[in-house]
């Protein structure tokens, strides 16, 4: 079964500190992954994706097949990054499984 | 910009009413999706759509929805008789490139309460 799992709902930190969202998936065969971000009021927009290898405001993501994990991580959160974040993949078809997403508020 | 555009942002219906959600996709995009994400819960896969037929449709697309690419611009998601439980936020999205690793870009969305 294709599956995407956010374990945290919610993950608060402050200024400055590192972040790491957790995503894992369910896939047999070599799925593209995403991360999506949606802030408030916005629509979902692509932040970043494993074949690409780039780093987006910072945000930097590793596909580990062998855990199966594709954890969205950034070494210094800064207030603009709060936000609504969605990981998804894509497999034989081009259609988007997203997780559950994971609300990233990060405080003053 | 070019930016997916979605109308209305907000639709009010009562159960058995027949809606539609209306997208225009970016101009030269070709492959076409609609999602719904119902309150608390994740974004669904509803459809997809390219060369003027459905590629893939999901479990939860049934014989109460339909699509439709009338003419160059729009792209339509018909529910025929709505159900409580169609209540959600109805996403399109359009994708340019071939190759599944391309960006789909998102509308804003269409919220959708069926009463």
């Amino acid at each position: 079964a294709q599956r995407v799992t956010q374990p945290e709902k919610l993950l608060s930190v402050f200024k400055g500190a590192p972040v790491e969202l957790k995503c894992n998936y369910s896939y047999s065969g070599s799925p593209e992954l995403f991360w999506y971000v949606q802030y408030s009021r916005q629509r979902l927009q692509l932040l970043l994706r494993h074949i690409s290898r780039e780093s987006i405001k910072g945000f930097t993501a590793d596909l580990n097949k062998g855990e199966t994990s594709f954890h969205l991580k950034k070494p210094f959160a800064q207030e603009e990054d709060s936000a609504m974040y969605y990981c998804a993949l894509s497999g034989r078809s081009d259609k988007l499984i997203f997780g559950t997403g994971t609300r990233l508020q990060v405080f003053p | 910009e070019p930016e997916v555009t979605q109308t209305p942002s907000h639709q009010v219906t009562q159960m058995g009413q027949e809606v539609i959600l209306r997208c225009v996709p970016i101009s030269n995009h070709l492959y076409f999706y609609w999602y719904r994400q119902i309150l608390g819960q994740k974004v669904e896969f509803l459809v997809s759509f390219y060369n003027n037929e459905i590629s893939e449709k999901s479990e939860i697309f049934d014989d109460q929805f339909s699509v439709e690419r009338p003419d160059g611009s729009n792209f339509t998601l018909k529910i025929r008789s709505t159900k409580l439980e169609d209540s959600a936020m109805y996403f399109c999205a359009s994708r340019g490139e071939q190759g599944f690793s391309y960006e789909q870009y998102f509308g804003p969305g269409t919220r959708l309460t069926v009463t």
